[in-house]
């Protein structure tokens, strides 16, 4: 089956430390993104990409970092400048001007 | 810049009841539309979408929406709600190219046996 996936489901950050959320897709799609839910808030995009070896910030990209070594994947890491990471993180991807497919997200949480 | 607006946080309607999502978007020219659904602690998934042509959009599970360029509005509609639906309801708006999609703030449908 295609997808996109996204793993740990669920994880934890100790002060200080960089965590990285894993996000692979088999759809062939040129671009991916991660986005940041928060609660009673909207979907906010952190970085995407749109092709292997480039990526774009978003409008909250501080404290986050991607790389995009290969076209199925697009890690991204919560580094410890990020001083509210507590959140949802969703991964998605598309192809160019078509609609976005979504994993099925990562929850981070500080301990 | 573009932006959207869902001005029901939380909507609570009786199963078999019709359900209307509110939807205005900020935008200079006519973007692409979405809705997207989202059950507890999982990802989105797409209900229907605009980019141009009718008017009124044909989505899955039942559900429709109708864009309104005069009122900068992309409703979501169902004639008859089901427990099932139950979840958040999330419009979006984004040029032709994804890149820059802004999402509503979300609506949390409740549905009342």
């Amino acid at each position: 089956d295609g997808g996109i996936t996204q793993s740990p489901k669920y994880l934890f950050r100790k002060e200080g430390q960089n965590v990285t959320l894993s996000c692979e897709q088999n759809l062939n799609h040129d671009a991916m993104y991660w986005y940041r839910q928060d609660p009673g808030q909207g979907l906010r995009l952190i970085y995407y990409s749109q092709i292997v070896n480039d990526f774009q910030k978003g409008d909250i990209a501080e404290g986050y970092s991607v790389s995009r070594e290969k076209k199925e994947s697009f890690p991204l890491t919560v580094t410890s400048a990020q001083k509210n990471p507590t959140a949802f993180y969703l991964c998605a991807s598309s192809m160019a001007g078509e609609k976005l497919f979504f994993g099925s997200g990562t929850q981070l949480s500080v301990l | 810049a573009q932006s959207v607006t869902q001005p029901d946080i939380h909507i609570t309607v009786s199963e078999g009841a019709s359900l209307e999502l509110r939807c205005n978007y900020s935008y200079g020219a006519t973007p692409y539309l979405f809705w997207y659904v989202q059950s507890p602690g999982q990802g989105l998934q797409l209900l229907l979408k605009y980019f141009s042509g009718d008017t009124l959009v044909q989505g899955i599970k039942g559900f429709e929406a109708e864009f309104k360029r005069s009122q900068s509005s992309f409703n979501l509609r169902k004639p008859s709600v089901h427990w099932s639906d139950a979840a958040e309801y999330f419009c979006a708006v984004a040029p032709n190219n994804n890149n820059d999609m802004r999402f509503g703030a979300g609506t949390r449908l409740t549905v009342k046996p």
